[in-house]
Parts: C-alpha cells; structure tokens; sequence
C-alpha cells in the first residue's frame, strides 16, 4: 500500500509567483488535513478536506491561500503572491473515513521562497 | 481550545541510557487520542507511539513506552537503550476521538544521542 504521496519533495518560487502543492492520500482514505511547519516550530493545523468539501479552515490565512480537494485527483494546496514568509515545510495527512486514531503524514514539500 | 505543551526544547542523552521527554495537554474532552512523533532529519513525520485515554494502561512499543497520568493531563515518552537513531525532534500531539479532528502538536523537543 502506498502511503501519503506529496508533490513536489522541494518546491522553488520567487516572490510574487504561485505555488501549487499536491498531495494523494493513502488508498482508501477520504479526509485530507494540511500542516504547515515554519522553521524550528511545530506543526501547525491549516485546513480539513473531504472530496469536493472544505470541512475546517479554521487555520488557512484569509488571503492567498486556498485548498481544494476535487472528485478526481490529488488535493491541491495553492499560494498565490508567495512571499518570504511563506517559506517553510507543508505537510498533507490522510485518515480513513470511519474512524479517527493518527492520520498517516506524507514526506512534506519544503517551500523556498527566493 | 485543546493546547500541547513541551517544556524541554532540547534534551540529550547518552547511548544505551535512558531518557524520558515530558508533555502535558489541556482539554476539557474525556476521550480522545494522544501521540507521540519522531521528525529526523529526513523531516519526515514518523508515528512512535499511540495512547487512548480510556485505556489506563500505558501503550508500549519496543523501547518506547509512555507514562500517562490522565487526572493530570499528563503524557511523557521514555526512550530506554538510547541510539544514535534516535536523534531527533519529537512532537507530542492530540487528537480528538472524531474522525473530523484536527491533530494538535507541541511544539517539539530536540532530543540528542551522545556515543
């Protein structure tokens, strides 16, 4: 079985540009969460996908940050207008529907903005 | 709100010894899970060990094992016969018994294997 697959490992932007984060969760698993970890810090909550459903976006910054996770695909994390502050590691975990317990991270993309 | 505190940011360890690394949380729920992750070098975010607050008896694995005190809302990680690959940063972290539950996480503590 395959676990959380995110895409890319290492992601280079500019200020100014987007960036597009991907993530396929574990087989079977229907809810995404997106993490974000800033340079020595934790990880911290940004936001809870079901497929075509934002459930929680209680910790998504209310501009330039939107998420999605459509029927068919991969859910997407997009920055617009990266700037240096949005440099840090962003982490996708997936858990199956029907219960709760830990959800299965995946590597991560570390995003530079230069 | 559900918080997880570290109060030990850094600790360090010799090899083979025994080191235990601290965590205590806040929450006003009477289930839910608790967790500890290992994060290497590599970043990559490694489940060590699960706990169920309705279980009283304290989750064991291999050479990790956990003290929780659910009255003091206490969870602590006991690392026995310390390795070199065991350096790392670990999180303690909470969740709560929904499927719809974010992961709280501490803030982490940088646990170091001196040979």
């Amino acid at each position: 079985n395959a676990g959380v697959m995110q895409n890319p490992r290492h992601l280079v932007r500019r200020r100014g540009q987007e960036a597009r984060l991907r993530c396929s969760p574990m087989k079977g698993h229907s809810h995404v969460y997106w993490y974000r970890q800033l340079p020595e810090e934790g990880l911290k909550f940004m936001v809870y996908l079901q497929k075509e459903n934002i459930i929680d976006e209680s910790g998504m910054p209310k501009e330039r940050f939107s998420a999605e996770f459509p029927k068919e695909g991969p859910s997407i994390l997009r920055i617009q207008q990266v700037v240096r502050g949005d440099s840090a590691a962003y982490f996708c975990a997936s858990s199956p529907p029907y219960a709760a317990g830990p959800q299965h991270f995946g590597d991560g993309t570390r995003l530079s903005i230069l | 709100a559900q918080t997880v505190t570290q109060s030990q940011p850094e600790m360090s360890v010799q090899e083979a010894e025994t080191v235990t690394l601290s965590c205590t949380y806040d929450t006003s729920e009477s289930d839910y899970y608790l967790f500890w992750y290992k994060q290497p070098p590599s970043r990559q975010m490694i489940l060590v060990i699960r706990q169920e607050a309705y279980k009283q008896q304290n989750a064991t694995e291999n050479r990790f094992s956990v003290n929780f005190q659910k009255a003091a809302k206490s969870f602590s990680l006991k690392i026995s016969d310390s390795q070199l690959g065991d350096a790392a940063m670990y999180f303690c972290a909470y969740r709560g018994k929904t499927s719809y539950d974010k992961v709280i996480f501490g803030p982490g503590t940088s646990l170091s294997v001196i040979p």
